[in-house]
């Protein structure tokens, strides 16, 4: 079974301040991690993606994440915040064992709230 | 690239009204396609899986004969709500992948309101 958690339903930062929207994850085999970041009213945009590699994922609009195995996390992080960068947004996972769903498991979303 | 393009985005009809919502890949084939529904303030609700040529799978609690799901190319996917009811207000989503390693792409959603 795979699940993903994450903890803060929001998370408020002042802007130029550095970011981190949390996620934890559990699955039986290898994740395959995934971060969505959705604007009112609109659909999910994907952000990055973990497979295999580097720990430390580059994606869009300077958003970064971090894969650490022995937390079973992989946390959203961006050096400096924008107002623009309020949104909410996903974290999602899907298992690499075999057998595994090829359906991902969503979180339930972090409101991130950036103040001028 | 990898574009969804989900129609319409906003529909509002009487209750006992049938609505068609069409999803369709505009740069990619999509080997599955994925239809959410979404409240306010929550998370993604997954409603059903489909293949192209196959039968929709259905999430444990989600009506099939309700929520009509078709997907008769790699690119278009329809969800048809049938005889909606104020309940069925939503906002609902879909999307698609190329593959399991693959991100999924999403439609900007379908706000659907019953009178």
């Amino acid at each position: 079974a795979q699940s993903v958690a994450q903890p803060e339903d929001q998370v408020n930062v002042a802007e130029g301040n550095p970011l981190t929207v949390k996620c934890t994850y559990s699955v039986s085999g290898n994740p395959y991690l995934f971060w969505y970041v959705q604007y009112p009213n609109r659909g999910l945009q994907f952000l990055l993606k973990y497979i295999t590699g580097d720990n430390l994922v580059k994606g869009s609009y300077g958003f970064e994440a971090e894969f650490n195995k022995s937390q079973t996390s992989f946390h959203l992080k961006k050096p400096s915040a924008l107002v623009s960068d309020s949104a909410l947004y996903f974290c999602a996972v899907r298992d690499h064992a075999s057998g595994g769903s090829y359906i991902p498991t969503f979180g339930r979303g972090t409101s991130l709230i950036v103040h001028p | 690239g990898a574009v969804v393009s989900q129609h319409p985005s906003r529909v509002i009809c009487k209750s006992g009204t049938s609505v068609k919502i069409e999803c369709r890949s505009l740069d990619f084939q999509a080997t599955t396609m994925f239809w959410y529904r979404q409240f306010p303030k929550q998370s993604l609700m997954l409603m059903a899986t489909s293949n192209e040529g196959s039968k929709a799978t259905y999430e444990q609690g989600v009506e099939k004969d309700k929520f009509l799901i078709n997907h008769a190319s790699l690119t278009l996917s329809t969800l048809t709500v049938t005889s909606a009811h104020p309940e069925d207000s939503s906002f609902y989503i879909c999307s698609a992948s190329t593959g399991r390693h693959q991100p999924q792409h999403f439609g900007d959603g379908t706000r659907l309101s019953i009178l």
